[in-house]
């Protein structure tokens, strides 16, 4: 089985901190992804990746950056956090190839910025 | 941005009816597929269809797909109240890389004891 792994279920963090998510997939994916999600607006798209070091913007990049060095590794960095940030942050990484263009999630992040 | 949308928005019933979810989205797609999150979690891909069938069947669920009407259900038989989770269905768009997905809004299903 795809195991993709959020290092913390649930973060408190200061206004103006530096933040950082760490996500890692055992399936030798390359295409990685940065959601997040609000009640009201679903997933909504912030980063992915498709190969080592390579990243796009999705629809709300703003705010966030994103670090890929090893291809299972991929990491959402907020580098000012500011409480609209608050929010649950979803990874997920897919093999990316049809039909199987599956895409496995990680438990979430839930932040709190305070 | 979101192509699909759940409707509706939430849906509450007794345990042991049938719950259907809709989704409608608007550009022509690869495949359409339903995913399921429970309370706080990651989302769990449950069923894909491809755009040339029509019907789907995985234990106590039934997808159908509509590309005429660019449409699709998620029927789930003789629900459980550990059913209760929201049901997202993500859309492959034909004009995109096959590595993003589509999500929509949600259905928030909560079926009572």
């Amino acid at each position: 089985d795809v195991k993709v792994t959020q290092s913390s279920r649930y973060l408190v963090k200061r206004t103006g901190e530096k933040v950082f998510l760490e996500c890692v997939q055992d399936m030798d994916h390359e295409n990685m992804f940065w959601y997040r999600q609000d009640p009201g607006l679903g997933l909504r798209l912030i980063y992915f990746s498709y190969d080592v070091k390579m990243k796009e913007k999705g629809d709300i990049p703003e705010g966030y950056s994103v670090s890929r060095e090893k291809k299972e590794r991929f990491s959402l960095i907020l580098e000012s956090a500011s409480t609209n940030q608050t929010s649950m942050y979803l990874c997920a990484s897919t093999e990316g190839r049809r039909p199987k263009n599956i895409q496995y999630f990680g438990a979430g992040t839930r932040l709190s910025v305070l | 941005s979101q192509q699909g949308e759940e409707d509706p928005q939430a849906l509450s019933i007794q345990e042991g009816e049938n719950a259907t979810m809709n989704c409608s989205y608007k550009t022509s797609i690869n495949n359409l597929q339903w995913y399921r999150q429970n309370s706080g979690r990651g989302l769990v891909h449950l069923i894909l269809i491809r755009s040339n069938e029509r019907e789907k069947h995985s234990g106590r669920l039934r997808v159908t797909l509509d590309t005429s009407k660019k449409s699709s259900s998620l029927l789930i038989t003789a629900s459980r109240a550990a059913d209760t989770a929201s049901y997202f269905c993500a859309t492959d768009p034909i004009s995109g890389s096959a590595r993003q997905l589509t999500f929509g809004s949600g259905t928030q299903l909560t079926v009572l004891p």
